[in-house]
């Protein structure tokens, strides 16, 4: 049964400090999505890959976030420097990319705290 | 704008008494409407799509363009059905979901 893999679980860190998370996409999916869900916001997307090739990412914060993806397997988030305001749960999810009734493949998600 | 509305954060039932979770949504144009849900400690995972038009785990929704509504119904609740159900939006030619900010259904014994 094939899925979504996130590192790590849980992220608890200080102010100031950079944070990366990890994605594995589902093998042979070639898209990714990131997304951030807060309480107040809901599931917010952050960032789209296909094919390893940034899509979209005009949800995310320019200034301290990036995403990349440097090989078919492995897409990362990271915040430098992290802030308070980044606390909450960062999900990764892959598709098939075949079109627009794809169905998301969401991982477990990364719980951050920042302090 | 995009947009997909739930205007309920919380819906607390009995066993056996119907639900139904609300969803609008704001699209210029013909969008494909997803429910998902997040079981406790468990990944979000694709709950129904509107052009299936099928019955999952005995929920069904039906896509009202008139009203731009994709509300989600299920006749008699059990106590399993307790998650967060978020209802989403893709766009024409897009892979991108616009999600709504969920509603948690509470299903009391």
């Amino acid at each position: 049964d094939a899925r979504v893999t996130q590192t790590p679980r849980h992220k608890v860190t200080e102010m100031g400090q950079e944070v990366t998370m990890r994605c594995q996409p589902i093998l042979g999916h070639n898209t990714v999505f990131w997304y951030r869900q807060t309480m107040m916001q809901g599931l917010e997307l952050l960032a789209y890959f296909r094919n390893r090739a940034p899509l979209d990412d005009s949800g995310m914060p320019k200034d301290r976030f990036s995403a990349e993806m440097p090989d078919a397997t492995l897409a990362t988030l990271k915040i430098q420097p992290s802030e308070p305001r980044d606390s909450a749960v960062y999900f990764c999810a892959s598709g098939p990319g075949q079109g627009g009734t794809d169905t998301q493949y969401f991982g477990p998600g990364t719980r951050l705290t920042v302090l | 704008a995009q947009r997909v509305t739930q205007p309920e954060k919380l819906l607390s039932v009995f066993k056996g008494a119907p639900v139904e979770l609300k969803c609008n949504y704001s699209y210029s144009g013909s969008p494909e409407l997803f429910w998902y849900v997040q079981y406790s400690r468990q990944r979000l995972q694709l709950l129904l799509r509107h052009i299936s038009r099928e019955s999952i785990k005995g929920f069904t929704a039906d896509l009202n363009k008139g009203e731009t509504s994709f509300h989600l119904k299920k006749p008699f609740a059990q106590e399993e059905d307790s998650a967060m159900y978020y209802c989403a939006l893709m766009g024409y030619n897009t892979d991108k979901l616009i999600f709504g900010t969920g509603t948690r259904l509470q299903v009391f014994p």
